[in-house]
């Protein structure tokens, strides 16, 4: 069965300092790998990754894709207050136009 | 440009009625997923529509539910009879469709007591 694991579960930091988000996926084959940031409302799209080893970059955001561990991270740089949210990780598989989600990693960063 | 619209924003009802959860998709995209989203089981894909035809409906759980989509603007998700363990956030998402993101509306928060 298609899985994808999110670790940390949550996590707790201080505005400034930077944090991992890791993203585990047990899919045949797959399309891409997105994630997305939900705060209160509906989860809103940050990275789509389609190939191995290319990082995408936004700001203080990043992620890159590892198809031969079949893993992702999300690193997010300078955190601030505004950062927290849940960060969901997600993966669209090849012969379907639906994602599998992961549970999601709650991160709260303190001023 | 709108985003995906879905009504009502809150619905609180007794079980047994009929609820019906609205969504208008992005202009353009012409695919279309329905979820629902709980504390237990995170976000799980009901049903998803490309072209206004239902793809796959794997996801919906029992006959009490059933999505249609009339026209490529439209969409509509009932539950009939509404049960107290439906009760969740049911977010609708558009995509143009392939190998694109989806795009999430702000979701209907339900209620059933």
């Amino acid at each position: 069965e298609d899985k994808v694991v999110q670790s940390p579960l949550s996590l707790v930091v201080h505005e400034g300092d930077t944090v991992t988000l890791n993203c585990s996926y047990e899919v045949t084959n797959f399309r891409s790998l997105l994630w997305y940031k939900q705060e209160k409302k509906a989860p809103t799209f940050l990275f789509m990754l389609t190939s191995s080893g290319i990082e995408k970059k936004s700001g203080r955001l990043s992620s890159i894709l590892d198809k031969k561990e079949l893993f992702s991270i999300l690193n997010i740089t300078a955190t601030q207050t505004g950062d927290s949210a849940v960060y969901l990780c997600t993966l669209q598989p090849s012969n379907t136009g639906k994602l599998i989600f992961g549970q999601g990693t709650t991160l709260q960063v303190k001023p | 440009d709108a985003g995906v619209i879905q009504s009502p924003r809150h619905e609180v009802t007794e079980m047994g009625q009929e609820v019906t959860l609205r969504c208008k998709p992005i202009s353009g995209h012409n695919s279309l997923f329905w979820y629902r989203q709980t504390m237990m089981r995170g976000l799980e894909l009901l049903i998803y529509f490309n072209n206004n035809v239902p793809i796959d409906d794997s996801g919906m759980p029992e006959d009490r539910f059933s999505a249609k989509m009339p026209n490529a603007s439209f969409s509509t998700l009932k539950i009939q009879p509404s049960e107290p363990r439906d009760s969740a956030v049911y977010f609708c998402a558009s995509s143009l469709g392939g190998n694109q993101p989806q795009h999430f509306g702000d979701g209907t928060r339900l209620s059933i007591l």
